[in-house]
């Protein structure tokens, strides 16, 4: 029952250093999200994939990459982190994207924790 | 664009007995799905329960039940019995259903609950 699985769960990056977080799920789903929660803040989008081989921008998009590498895999890129970067990011998926015709939920991973120094 | 608002940072209950916490939104869409998810302090997002919004019936999950006032927008969580393991922030959670869609969840800012002995 993995589920979904993210790594690292801890990192500590100076300013300007890159560095990718790794996200897999077992659950055959066919949609992957990024999503970042600052202190006291809900969770907000940075990144999805709706199926393999493609991906689209959320809410926060700015200064990060992502790259869908197979249907499993989900992969997020800071190139040159940023103190303002410092969050726990959550991977998550769902077996379709649209609510209206899959009637799924998302599932969440356990969250990496990102400090920016 | 559609926002969510939980008014009580922080709320106290003791075990056995039962807690309500608040939650409004404000959507312009008509078909849309509302969740509450745990977080522990393992910081993992556990799904709690999913309410339809084009169901007049309030969804129930064991100890959990849901309050859906559609009209005022509003969707409340009761939990009954408290356990000392639901210590934990709630989130709620709104997605949007229609046609353009795309599996984003907008959350609430979140309450910590805390159950005492």
């Amino acid at each position: 029952n993995a589920g979904v699985t993210q790594t690292p769960k801890f990192q500590v990056l100076k300013t300007g250093q890159s560095m990718t977080l790794q996200c897999a799920q077992d659950m055959n789903h066919n949609s992957m999200y990024w999503y970042r929660q600052d202190p006291g803040m809900g969770l907000r989008l940075i990144y999805y994939s709706a199926s393999e081989g493609t991906t689209d921008k959320g809410e926060v998009p700015n200064g990060y990459n992502v790259s869908r590498l197979n249907k499993r895999e989900f992969s997020l890129r800071l190139e040159s982190a940023a103190p303002s970067q410092t969050s726990v990011y959550f991977c998550a998926s769902s077996e379709l994207l649209h609510f209206a015709k899959s009637g799924n939920t998302i599932y969440f991973g356990e969250g990496s924790w990102l400090t920016v120094v | 664009a559609q926002t969510v608002t939980q008014s009580q940072p922080e709320m106290s209950v003791q075990e056995a007995e039962t807690v309500t916490l608040s939650c409004t939104y404000d959507t312009s869409e008509n078909n849309y799905y509302l969740f509450w998810y745990k977080q522990p302090p393992s910081r993992q997002m556990i799904l709690v329960i999913r309410q339809e919004a084009y169901k007049q019936q309030n969804a129930t999950e064991n100890r959990f039940s849901v309050n859906f006032q559609k009209a005022a927008k509003s969707f409340s969580l009761k939990i009954s019995d408290s356990q000392l393991g639901d210590t934990a922030m709630y989130f709620c959670a709104f997605g949007d259903a229609g046609g353009t869609s795309y599996g984003k969840l907008t959350f609430g800012q979140g309450t910590i609950l805390t159950v005492h002995p």
